[in-house]
């Protein structure tokens, strides 16, 4: 089986400062991790993915995340953050093994306040 | 990627109807998704839909309520069936693309039953 938890409904930062939101996951073997941007009234998008190789994986729009084996977390990053960056995100896993679908967390909402 | 589009983008509908939501993307994909969100809430997925076997339903959701069809490897349709004011939500259309597996989302077909 495999799950993921965003342990923050909501993270509010100030435009300018660092962000991050949190994810951890469980999967019985090597996990593909992602994170998808819902921004207001628009569809999800996809942001960045970890597959193999350098822990840190640079994404979209300025966003990075950082995989954690040892911790099983994938937590979003962006040094700056904007206002622009408001939005609603998903963090979501799947197993190597499993022929079928990746597993969503609840979602985190992000206000960026200037 | 994939670009996909849905149809319609909106309903509102009365109570006991049903409304067929469509499904098309820009390229051939095997794994399709169908999901229910309620704004600014986490994604449920319905159904996995590939195409040339029956879909598979999640815990909750059962082919007489929500058939879907795929016809094949660029479209599929979900029926909402006998619809209540339980159903009203957005519906979701998402597909696996990408050599690792990252999900692609059309835009939404918001529900409204009355």
């Amino acid at each position: 089986a495999q799950s993921v938890a965003q342990p923050e409904d909501q993270v509010n930062v100030a435009e300018g400062n660092p962000l991050t939101v949190k994810c951890t996951y469980s999967v019985s073997g090597n996990p593909y991790l992602f994170w998808y941007v819902q921004y207001p009234n628009r569809g999800l998008q996809f942001l960045l993915k970890y597959i193999t190789g350098d822990n840190l994986v640079k994404g979209s729009y300025g966003f990075e995340a950082e995989f954690n084996k040892s911790q099983t977390s994938f937590h979003l990053k962006k040094p700056s953050a904007l206002v622009s960056d408001s939005a609603l995100y998903f963090c979501a896993v799947r197993d190597r093994t499993n022929a079928g679908k990746s597993t969503f967390g609840d979602g985190t909402t992000l206000t960026v306040k200037p | 990627s994939a670009v996909i589009s849905q149809k319609p983008s909106r309903d509102i509908c009365q109570r006991g109807t049903s409304l067929t939501i469509q499904c098309q993307v820009d390229s051939q994909v095997t794994m399709m998704f169908w999901y229910r969100q309620q704004p600014g809430q986490s994604l449920t997925l319905i159904a996995t839909a590939n195409q040339g076997s029956e879909a598979t339903y999640e815990s909750g959701f059962v082919i007489d309520k929500f058939p879907i069809s795929r016809p094949n490897l660029t479209f599929s349709t979900l029926t909402v069936s006998n619809m209540s004011p339980e159903d009203s939500s957005i519906y979701l259309c998402s597909v696996v693309a990408g050599n690792y597996y990252e999900q692609y989302f059309g835009p939404g077909t918001r529900l409204t039953v009355t």
